[in-house]
C-alpha cells in the first residue's frame, strides 16, 4: 500500500497554544479520516475527508486536504488537556487494508 | 447497541499456550478487523473479513487464525503464543462506509 507519513511523531504543546500535525503521500491519496486515541484507550474516528481542497471543522479542531490530495493536515486551536492523545491519518486507497502508522502523540504542558 | 465487545479484557499467557480473544459487534457490520498496537506504536492489521464466511490476511497473520461464522463474531485464535505476542489487540468493524468502530481492546502479556 501507499507510505503515508505522519509529521511530527510527537508534539510537546503548552495549554492554550496552537498546534499542527501533518499527514504526507508520495502519491495521491483516495479519502483520508483521522481518529483519536486516549492514553490508554481505544482510536475513535474523528472524520474523513474526500474532496480536493476539503476543509472541516469539529469546534476547535480543523481538518484539511491538500489540493492535489497527497497531503492532510489537523490544526488544533487553543489545546487543551483534552487534546492529550495520539492523532492518526489514514488512507483509504487500499480499500479494507487500513493502515495506521506510528500518529502524532500530543502531550500538554498546563 | 453495545457496539464492538472484546473479552478477555486483559489475559497472561505462558509461551506455548493457546487462546482466543473474542469480538462480538451488534450493528450488522459486514466488515470486521483484528489489529494490534505494541507500545508507542500504531496498529498492524493482522487479519479482517468483509462478510460472514469470508477472511483475509492483513499486514501480520502469522501466528493467529480467525473465522467468521456468523456476522456478529470474528474470534482471533493464537497458537502456541510466543512473548512477540505482546500486545495489545483491537477488533474493529465497519458498516462499508470506511469509519471503523472499535472495541476497548485486549492486553495480552505472554510470559
Amino acid at each position: 500500500g501507499q507510505q503515508v507519513m505522519q509529521i511530527p511523531q510527537y508534539q510537546h504543546v503548552q495549554e492554550g497554544e496552537d498546534f499542527t500535525t501533518y499527514c504526507n503521500s508520495s502519491t495521491t491519496l483516495s479519502n483520508i479520516q483521522w481518529y483519536k486515541q486516549r492514553p490508554g484507550g481505544h482510536p475513535v474516528f474523528l472524520i474523513q475527508l474526500v474532496k480536493s481542497g476539503e476543509v472541516k471543522k469539529q469546534k476547535r479542531l480543523t481538518f484539511q486536504f491538500g489540493e492535489a490530495k497527497k497531503n492532510s493536515s489537523l490544526h488544533i486551536t487553543a489545546t487543551q488537556t483534552t487534546d492529550v492523545g495520539t492523532y492518526f491519518c489514514v488512507d483509504l486507497s487500499n480499500d479494507y487494508k487500513l493502515s495506521f502508522g506510528a500518529g502524532t502523540t500530543v502531550t500538554v504542558r498546563a | 447497541n453495545a457496539g464492538v465487545t472484546q473479552t478477555p479484557k486483559f489475559r497472561i499467557l505462558k509461551i506455548g499456550q493457546s487462546m482466543t480473544l473474542q469480538c462480538a459487534q451488534d450493528m450488522n457490520h459486514n466488515y470486521m478487523y483484528w489489529y494490534r498496537q505494541d507500545p508507542g506504536m500504531g496498529l498492524k492489521l493482522i487479519y479482517y473479513s468483509v462478510g460472514a464466511g469470508i477472511t483475509d490476511k492483513g499486514e501480520v497473520p502469522n501466528g493467529y487464525n480467525v473465522s467468521r461464522s456468523t456476522t456478529e463474531d470474528f474470534p482471533l485464535r493464537l497458537e502456541l503464543a510466543a512473548p512477540s505476542q505482546t500486545s495489545v489487540y483491537f477488533c474493529a468493524s465497519d458498516s462499508g462506509t470506511g469509519e471503523l468502530f472499535f472495541g476497548e481492546g485486549s492486553r495480552l502479556t505472554v510470559l
